[in-house]
């Protein structure tokens, strides 16, 4: 079992540029989870799926970032027009689902906007 | 909304010294308790969790944390800490069943040699 893998580890881009980050969960758990840490705010919640379907996007900024889990093996976190402020370490987490509540975390995504 | 505290940010203590670290969480319905532990540059590490039951569980390397419904607590302690316990620890609670994580703002644990 090779956990939750997430791609890129480390990304770096430039201000108004694009950003995609991947995210593949434990195969055969229906829950997938974002979360951004930041020194400043912590850990946030972001947004999640089950069963591929977008079920809470609480945490999601209104404008630039949107998630998509097109199958059961990825999702995807994207932000366009990246901002300085949108720098982080992004954590997506999976979970088995039925009758389970804790969370499996990836390694994160350190994003830094220039 | 539920909300966790963790009031201590930073504890330091020598190897072999016992450690407890604070969780304080505010919801008023039952609540799903995890420790998580991250190290330098990785990810957070599920130590262990509580969902009913005896309140006193344990988890991996020898923690164990105790729930107290009537001080809406759920604080974290070992007995016998190592150099290798130097890491920030998490406390959250889940509202249900595939629920997002709250956090709490994490303590930092430095072991002195």
């Amino acid at each position: 079992n090779a956990g939750v893998i997430q791609t890129p580890r480390h990304k770096v881009t430039g201000k108004g540029q694009e950003a995609t980050l991947w995210c593949e969960p434990i195969s055969g758990h229906s829950a997938v989870f974002w979360y951004r840490q930041t020194i400043v705010q912590g850990l946030e919640f972001l947004t999640y799926f089950r069963n591929q379907a977008p079920i809470d996007d609480s945490g999601m900024p209104k404008e630039r970032f949107s998630a998509q889990m097109p199958n059961q093996s990825h999702s995807t976190l994207k932000i366009q027009s990246t901002q300085p402020q949108d720098s982080a370490v992004y954590l997506c987490a999976s979970s088995i689902g039925t009758g389970s509540y804790e969370q499996y975390f990836g390694p994160g995504t350190r994003l830094t906007v220039l | 909304a539920q909300s966790v505290t963790q009031p201590d940010a930073r504890v330091t203590v020598s190897e072999g010294a016992s450690l407890q670290l604070r969780c304080k969480y505010s919801y008023s319905a039952t609540p799903y308790l995890f420790w998580y532990v991250q190290y330098p540059r990785q990810g957070l590490q599920l130590l262990l969790k509580y969902y009913s039951g005896d309140p006193v569980v344990q988890g991996v390397n020898g923690f164990e944390a105790e729930f107290s419904k009537s001080n809406s607590s759920f604080h974290l302690r070992k007995a016998s800490v190592h150099w290798s316990d130097s890491a920030v620890y998490f406390c959250a609670v889940s509202t249900g069943f595939a629920s997002a994580l709250t956090f709490g703002s994490g303590t930092k644990v430095i072991v002195l040699p």
